[in-house]
């Protein structure tokens, strides 16, 4: 079955403590991105790749860092998180054609809470 | 910055009825997509048309695009109670150097009552 997965699902962490949210894609899409959602701010992009080895930031990148080094897997990491970054995070991919993106797979999402 | 922006932000109706959701957006447009989201979970992908298309069907829903007023609209007929979601739309930019971000609406809350 096609899907992108995020793990974990739910996460309750303290200010300051570091944290991977992994996200996997079995559609062999070039494109990867992360979103995250705010009530009354819709989603907003933190960072995309558009293949391996490449990422670029997105509207609110800040205290999120990404790698790519496979091309299934696109990790957000919070080195130091701040409870401003409690919220409820996307991972999407999407194929790539002709320059452009296509229809984006969202994975389930991952509910976090900083404290 | 957010490009697309939804119309109404909400929107009740009752069962059977047609719910018509609209977006403008400010930028030319590579492709214009639209997508459902039940509370809390994922977003599901229903329509993306591109920019030389006018219009798009998918069993009840119709999207409309309009470029030079630089708006879209989704269309549900006969509505139905899981069609309660938010509905947003999310645009691709035409021009390269922009074609990396998909900008999202802040969405349109449906509620269809029985």
């Amino acid at each position: 079955e096609a899907q992108v997965t995020q793990n974990p699902r739910y996460l309750i962490t303290v200010t300051g403590k570091k944290l991977t949210v992994t996200c996997s894609q079995n559609m062999n899409h070039e494109y990867m991105s992360w979103y995250r959602q705010d009530p009354g701010l819709g989603l907003r992009q933190i960072y995309y790749s558009m293949n391996v080895e490449v990422t670029d930031k997105g509207d609110v990148p800040e205290g999120y860092k990404v790698s790519r080094k496979e091309k299934r897997n696109f990790p957000l990491i919070l080195e130091s998180p701040s409870p401003n970054q409690t919220s409820l995070y996307f991972c999407a991919s999407s194929p790539w054609r002709g320059g452009f993106q296509e229809t984006q797979y969202f994975g389930p999402g991952t509910r976090l809470l900083v404290l | 910055s957010q490009q697309g922006e939804e119309d109404p932000q909400a929107l009740s109706i009752q069962e059977g009825e047609n719910a018509t959701m609209n977006c403008s957006y400010k930028t030319s447009i590579n492709n214009l997509q639209w997508y459902r989201q039940n509370s809390g979970r994922g977003l599901v992908h229903l329509i993306l048309i591109r920019s030389n298309e006018r219009e798009k069907h998918s069993g009840r829903l119709r999207v409309t695009l309009d470029t030079s007023k630089k708006s879209s609209s989704l269309l549900i007929t006969a509505s139905r109670a899981a069609d309660t979601a938010s509905y947003f739309c999310a645009t691709v930019p035409s021009l390269i150097q922009g074609a990396q971000k998909l900008v999202f609406g802040q969405g349109t809350r449906l509620t269809i009552n029985p």
